[in-house]
């Protein structure tokens, strides 16, 4: 079946701009997951989902980071005022329920911002 | 919250030999400990799991140990071969990979060679 897909692959903007990512998780996978990785860097965790409900956003680097999910199904992270250091690649990942299950991972969106 | 540490950044192994590669976290608990794979170019893919019920898990070549009283895991690859050669990512979490979604380690680049 259709495994996770984001769009853009690829953005490239100047800073200040404001930037939406899309993740469409595996059809029926409750639980979705943003992360982002920085060049030779490792995962980091940035927000969680259980159907439409994220409990906690702490994760999220600053104030100008937003992600929602609607239907339980597609979620958006959303950059605003971007700045340098939000470049990375942008991976959004999914599981059939959360905890002790494989996540699925995108292939994710390249994050340029010049 | 969970801090892990990944060793070596850089393996390289000739290929059918072994190669282990360690990690550590600061979280006691921490419950969950799998393993991804990265490919080049490509997603991170979930290749072994550990609860922190077990020590030992293996998978054919794949083997992956854990000791809570340390607070360190490691995966073992036996007899490598070329496709082995990836970036290899540990990781941890106290939900299992839920609510707090995974801590990943910076990564190890494994090289085999011929």
């Amino acid at each position: 079946g259709a495994g996770v897909s984001q769009s853009p692959s690829n953005k490239v903007t100047e800073k200040g701009k404001d930037v939406e990512l899309r993740c469409d998780p595996i059809s029926g996978h409750t639980a979705l997951y943003w992360y982002r990785q920085s060049l030779g860097q490792g995962l980091e965790f940035l927000i969680y989902f259980q159907g439409n409900s994220a409990p906690d956003k702490s994760g999220l680097p600053s104030d100008r980071f937003s992600a929602e999910r609607t239907g339980g199904s597609v979620s958006t992270l959303t950059i605003q005022r971007t700045q340098q250091e939000d470049s990375a690649v942008y991976l959004c990942a999914s599981s059939p329920l959360a905890g002790y299950y494989e996540q699925y991972f995108g292939p994710g969106t390249r994050l340029t911002v010049t | 919250g969970e801090n892990v540490e990944q060793h070596p950044s850089t393996l390289s192994v000739q290929e059918g030999d072994s190669a282990v590669i360690k990690c550590t976290y600061s979280d006691s608990a921490s419950n969950y400990f799998p393993w991804y794979k990265q490919e080049l170019g490509k997603r991170p893919q979930l290749i072994i799991d550990i609860r922190s019920n077990v020590g030992e898990k293996k998978d054919q070549r794949i083997a992956v140990t854990l000791n809570k009283t340390a607070k360190h895991f490691s995966l073992h690859i036996t007899e490598t071969q070329p496709e082995d050669s990836a970036v290899y990512f540990c990781a941890a979490s106290r939900s299992g990979g839920g609510a707090d979604g995974l801590t990943f380690g910076k990564g190890t680049h494994l090289i085999i060679q011929p």
